[in-house]
């Protein structure tokens, strides 16, 4: 039920800036509902990245950043580090389904 | 500390029944909707449930309507995710996570670390 779409992969050298995409639609990223954004390292628990758009958590270094625009959203890597390496997803919320949806995932590869 | 640990994870038989929990410590759970998300083998995150504070609004996914209830008990700090007529394609790690703020669509700010449902004959 993936309504939010990311591309499968993007990828950088250390020191680098790397976006991911979000494209969703009229009835989610388009709404008024917040984009949120995850961290997510094989074999352990996502980690909250981004929320509310471009919201930082306590603790998440300013290297990340969120935004939104129309119907699509973007996560933002500057300064890119070996640590970064990992599976990032979108999540939002579909007024027309009433339901939430994650993006279909990016995997970060770190050059 | 703020954490969420599940437990009831397993092997079990297509069509069978299982009853994963979530049980939190460190905040004020019932304040608080809880998510059931899953993550199959090789595969992105899937969003599976939602259940309210006071458990009276409750989603589901397409992929498990009809067939998985959610469901709380705020007096002992638990949530559970009763799957009913397991698939094989029901086999995934379940995940459950704390929203951060009770505003529709708010962010996923607490999760655990996650529970092993593998449906198999």
């Amino acid at each position: 039920q993936s309504v939010l779409t990311q591309p499968p992969s993007v990828s950088g050298a250390p020191g680098q800036r790397v976006t991911i995409s979000c494209t969703g639609s009229s009835s989610n990223i388009g709404t008024t509902y917040d984009v949120h954004w995850y961290q997510h390292l094989p074999g352990t628990a996502p980690k909250l990245l981004i929320y509310r758009t471009s919201d930082r958590p306590s603790g998440v270094p300013d290297r990340f950043s969120g935004s939104k625009s129309g119907t699509s959203a973007s996560l933002a890597i500057t300064g890119l580090q070996a640590e970064d390496e990992a599976d990032y997803y979108c999540q939002s919320f579909d007024s027309s389904l009433r339901v939430y949806v994650f993006g279909t995932g990016t995997k970060v590869t770190v050059l | 500390q703020v954490q969420l640990v599940e437990s009831g994870g397993g092997e079990v038989q297509p069509g069978r029944s299982q009853r994963l929990s979530c049980t939190a410590s460190g905040f004020s759970f019932s304040t608080h909707c809880i998510h059931w998300v899953r993550q199959a083998p090789g595969k992105g995150l899937e969003w599976v449930a939602f259940i309210s504070q006071d458990g009276n609004i409750k989603y589901y996914a397409d992929s498990v309507q009809g067939r998985f209830s959610i469901s709380r008990d705020n007096s002992k700090n638990t949530a559970y995710l009763q799957v009913n007529r397991l698939r094989a394609d029901d086999t995934a790690v379940y995940f459950c996570a704390r929203e951060l703020v009770a505003v529709a669509g708010d962010a996923l700010d607490i999760w655990g670390q996650g529970t092993m449902v593998t449906v198999s004959s």
